[in-house]
């Protein structure tokens, strides 16, 4: 079976620092891959998405970066964390069909100080 | 652009039946999916619509209409545990695979 991990699950760093979150997929191969964020008590807010190594979409723009150096593995990145980065991050991933429902990890609650 | 509206909060008490609408604004459309989420959680995938019409899935069902563009939750039975935030979410045809979310509705199950 399919399964997705996400680390940390929770984090908090300073203005001005870096970030790095990991999302790994096992028990499948060429997944669609999301990060998504959520305001407290908010909707999901799409900020990037990927159909295959190396393909990243933008949904926004901010002050964050992703990359998928391999098929099953999506890393969400900052060179400086602003305040308003605040909120849980959420990876999801989906087969790669048009109505295949998203699975998302269990989030990174960021809180930016 | 795309757009959904759903109501922030509804509450109802363990037993009864409860409907959660949504409203959406698309360009293009490939169906109505709900998601549940409890606090602290990740979103879990409850059910989806392509085509017009009820889908159900034990106590819970969903409906839509395309021509309307809207769909709802209905929620049966309702117990404690069904105390979370759902919400409606669009796939639109223009090459992204992802989803838009509503904002969301926080359920509140009262004995």
């Amino acid at each position: 079976s399919q399964t997705i991990h996400q680390w940390p699950a929770t984090l908090v760093q300073p203005v001005g620092s870096p970030l790095s979150l990991e999302c790994t997929v096992e028990g499948t191969s060429n997944p669609n891959l999301y990060w998504y964020r959520q305001a407290a008590g908010r909707g999901l807010q799409l900020l990037f998405y990927s159909v295959g190594i190396g393909q990243i979409s933008s949904e926004v723009p901010q002050n964050l970066s992703a990359s998928r150096p391999q098929d099953r593995q999506f890393i969400l990145s900052s060179k400086k964390l602003l305040l308003s980065d605040s909120g849980f991050y959420l990876c999801a991933w989906s087969p790669d069909t048009t109505n295949s429902p998203l699975h998302f990890g269990n989030g990174t609650r960021l809180t930016v100080t | 652009g795309q757009s959904l509206e759903q109501p922030s909060e509804v509450t109802a008490v363990e037993g009864a039946i409860v409907q959660i609408n949504c409203t959406y604004q698309t360009s293009g459309f490939y169906g109505l999916s709900w998601y549940q989420q409890h606090d602290g959680g990740a979103p879990t995938f409850l059910s989806y619509n392509a085509l017009d019409g009820l889908e159900e899935t034990g106590r819970f069902s969903s409906f839509l209409s395309r021509s309307d563009s809207y769909g709802y939750l209905l929620l049966q039975e309702l117990q404690m545990k069904d105390s979370a935030s759902y919400f409606c979410a669009v796939r639109i045809p223009t090459g992204r695979r992802a989803l838009t979310f509503g904002s969301g509705t926080r359920l509140q199950v009262q004995p």
